[in-house]
């Protein structure tokens, strides 16, 4: 099947930083990608979904400053958690798609982000 | 009320043991559907589609009742391998809006 990657696998940063989640898609053009966070023990939770070359679509209460996301290229998308605080800390997971649903989409790894 | 509403459980089974998850939607114009699975602190990973005929994939099967707006997976013969989170997901707007369900914490016994 095919391969999404995703890094760092796992983060910590202090309070007030930025950090950056890269998305790839190793075997495909990922014309669609979806940043989800999970939190614990609850469902994933759909950030934005941002397509090649145009600017990403966020879903409510997804403050589009703080998380800025980028998709530069069919294989590559970044999500910046800008000035972090403790209550970023999560499970970030993005997925790719060759079409612009996110059915059949391909996960990544997922980032744990921890804030301190 | 969340679009998507499984029971958290945790359902803890002895191997070898049959159990069934349920999943219910609320909005009608929902239009396929899936199970996935995830481990603990790992991506969640498609476990298979729902159809409203019902389909099987070794020891699971899947059901999808579009009048009552309920989803099942029925695992047969559990193994300790399958304890995981079962998560429902429901896909609509032509797919453009995934929905993913709570999840359903499983723990099979030896």
């Amino acid at each position: 099947g095919a391969v999404v990657s995703q890094h760092p696998s796992r983060v910590i940063c202090k309070s007030g930083t930025s950090v950056k989640i890269e998305c790839r898609s190793l075997d495909f053009q990922a014309t669609t990608m979806f940043w989800y966070r999970q939190f614990p023990k609850q469902s994933l939770m759909l950030m934005a979904t941002s397509n090649e070359g145009s600017k990403a679509t966020y879903e409510q209460g997804v403050e589009k400053d703080k998380f800025l996301i980028n998709h530069a290229s069919l294989t590559l998308s970044t999500l910046t958690v800008t000035s972090a605080h403790p209550e970023d800390s999560s499970f970030y997971i993005c997925s790719a798609a060759q079409g612009g649903t996110g059915v059949n989409a391909f996960f990544g790894q997922g980032t744990r982000l921890t804030v301190v | 009320r969340k679009e998507v509403e499984q029971d958290p459980g945790p359902f803890n089974v002895p191997e070898g043991a049959t159990v069934a998850f349920n999943c219910t939607y609320s909005n009608s114009a929902s239009q396929s559907f899936f199970w996935y699975r995830q481990d603990c602190r790992k991506e969640p990973k498609l476990l298979m589609s729902v159809y409203s005929s019902g389909n099987e994939d070794g020891r699971f099967t899947a059901q999808l009742n579009r009048a009552s707006q309920y989803i099942s997976l029925l695992i047969r013969d559990s193994k300790l391998s399958d304890s995981a989170t079962y998560l429902c997901v429901v896909n609509r707007d032509g797919g453009f809006k995934t929905i993913f369900g709570a999840g359903t914490r499983l723990f099979v016994k030896a």
